[in-house]
């Protein structure tokens, strides 16, 4: 069981771009959370997919949205990127009608800097 | 809302006990994570409690008061391996799997 798999594990971006990271959730998980951990902090909570819908939404601006396929893998796109969005982003899945938490899987996560 | 204060870092010696503090407060609470993340890596489930008491799994322990908006993290015969953050995140009734991460607590162990 390859576990959560993220890509790409480091990138670099410059202010205005557009960025796209990729999340494979674990194995029989079907439920995918992203949260942005700036250097120093705890992660932040950005949103959940679940069935291919957005389903809870934390305090992110709408240039941070996402989408869920059929395969229940997951993607986080980003537009007109800032300084500040420079973070490690996490990834987060699970089984939905499951105790989340106990059974919540964390993949390494993506690097970004924006320059 | 919610917010999550645990402390910054401490410093222990190999072998001993340290204890991490988080408080919390919340509307609606429902259950408490801590979370172990090596720099770099991602975070890893350690515990969790969602009724007041201990829960003991080896070498850590974890323990929460729902009155007092408390909870802590024991760490047992530190070993150089458990240099970490150690994450307190909380979960609210209104949120089901959306977890409010306190910053981290850094552990450094000395031999």
């Amino acid at each position: 069981d390859a576990g959560v798999t993220q890509s790409p594990t480091h990138l670099i971006k410059t202010r205005g771009q557009q960025v796209t990271l990729r999340c494979s959730p674990k194995s029989g998980h079907d439920t995918v959370s992203w949260y942005q951990q700036a250097l120093g902090q705890g992660p932040q909570f950005i949103f959940q997919y679940y069935e291919e819908e957005e389903r809870q939404r934390g305090n992110f601006p709408d240039r941070f949205s996402g989408h869920q396929f059929p395969n229940y893998s997951s993607e986080l796109n980003v537009n007109a990127l800032l300084l500040g969005d420079s973070a490690l982003y996490l990834c987060a899945s699970s089984v939905m009608d499951r105790e989340w938490g106990t059974e919540a899987f964390f993949g390494q996560g993506t690097r970004l800097t924006v320059v | 809302g919610q917010n999550i204060d645990q402390p910054t870092e401490m410093t222990a010696t190999e072998g001993a006990i340290v204890q991490i503090n988080c408080t919390y407060q919340t509307s609606g609470f429902n259950g408490l994570f801590w979370y172990q993340q090596h720099a770099g890596e991602a975070p890893t489930f350690l515990s969790y409690n969602v009724l007041d008491g201990l829960e003991e799994k080896g070498r850590f322990s974890s323990f929460l008061s729902r009155s007092k908006g408390y909870s802590y993290l024991l760490l047992k015969e530190l070993q150089m391996k458990d240099s970490a953050s150690y994450l307190c995140a909380v979960r609210s009734t209104d949120s089901w799997g959306k977890l409010q991460f306190g910053a981290g607590t850094q552990v450094v162990v000395t031999p």
